[in-house]
């Protein structure tokens, strides 16, 4: 089984340049995350989706833009790339059925760097 | 969501069991008890969670205390590939969306 699959797994970008981190799940999870990881510290929500079509803000949202097509993929768009934005990047999905107890699965990450 | 407290790093043996604390004295009635870990260069795995009893699966074990105040989850044979950071986690059963909010977590280390 895939499960949660992220492309690219390692990419460097110069500061300016805009990309798109992929992500895909193949289980019709109706949850989708984005999650950033610096150096020593936990993991921060970027962006977040309960079903396509429908997005909202995490605890860090400046400088990134997603959107929820199907109900498989959820891309998250650099729009200027900083280097702030240097990071290892997971994508997570999950059934969602208003109950906080389904586990989230992670994909293995992007790891991001921006000279 | 509620806070949680684990100590930074924490050091075993392998073969031998181990329990990881985490204390969460704001929890609410509403807050599972979640735990993931995170292997080098992989992303978070869901190990196990929580309400009020203890629980098992093929992983660990989860015990709560009474007053739901702390948890301790259980490693009962430690292997080197349990060699990573154990994050708890405190979920709303009742809010809809799926945010999970890590704090630091525990370093686990695993001597051969």
């Amino acid at each position: 089984n895939a499960g949660v699959t992220q492309t690219p797994k390692f990419q460097v970008l110069k500061t300016g340049q805009s990309m798109t981190l992929q992500c895909a799940q193949d289980m019709n999870h109706e949850y989708m995350s984005w999650y950033r990881q610096d150096p020593g510290m936990g993991l921060r929500l970027i962006h977040y989706s309960v079903g396509a079509g429908i997005t909202d803000q995490g605890e860090v949202p400046n400088g990134y833009n997603v959107s929820r097509s199907t109900t498989e993929d959820f891309p998250l768009r650099l729009l200027s790339a900083a280097p702030s934005q240097t990071s290892v990047y997971f994508c997570a999905s999950s059934p969602y059925g208003g109950v906080g107890t389904q586990p989230q699965h992670f994909g293995d990450g992007t790891r991001l760097s921006i000279l | 969501d509620a806070k949680t407290t684990q100590p930074n790093s924490m050091e075993s043996n392998e073969e031998e069991p181990v329990h990881l604390p985490c204390n969460h004295s704001t929890i609410s009635g509403t807050d599972y008890i979640h735990w993931y870990r995170q292997l080098p260069s992989q992303g978070p795995e869901y190990v196990i969670h929580g309400l009020t009893s203890n629980v098992n699966n093929r992983m660990a074990s989860l015990a709560i205390a009474e007053d739901r105040k702390s948890s301790t989850l259980i490693l009962h044979r430690a292997t080197l590939r349990d060699a990573a950071v154990y994050y708890c986690i405190l979920k709303d059963r009742i809010q809809g969306a799926q945010k999970l909010v890590f704090g630091q977590g525990t370093r686990l280390t695993i001597n051969p």
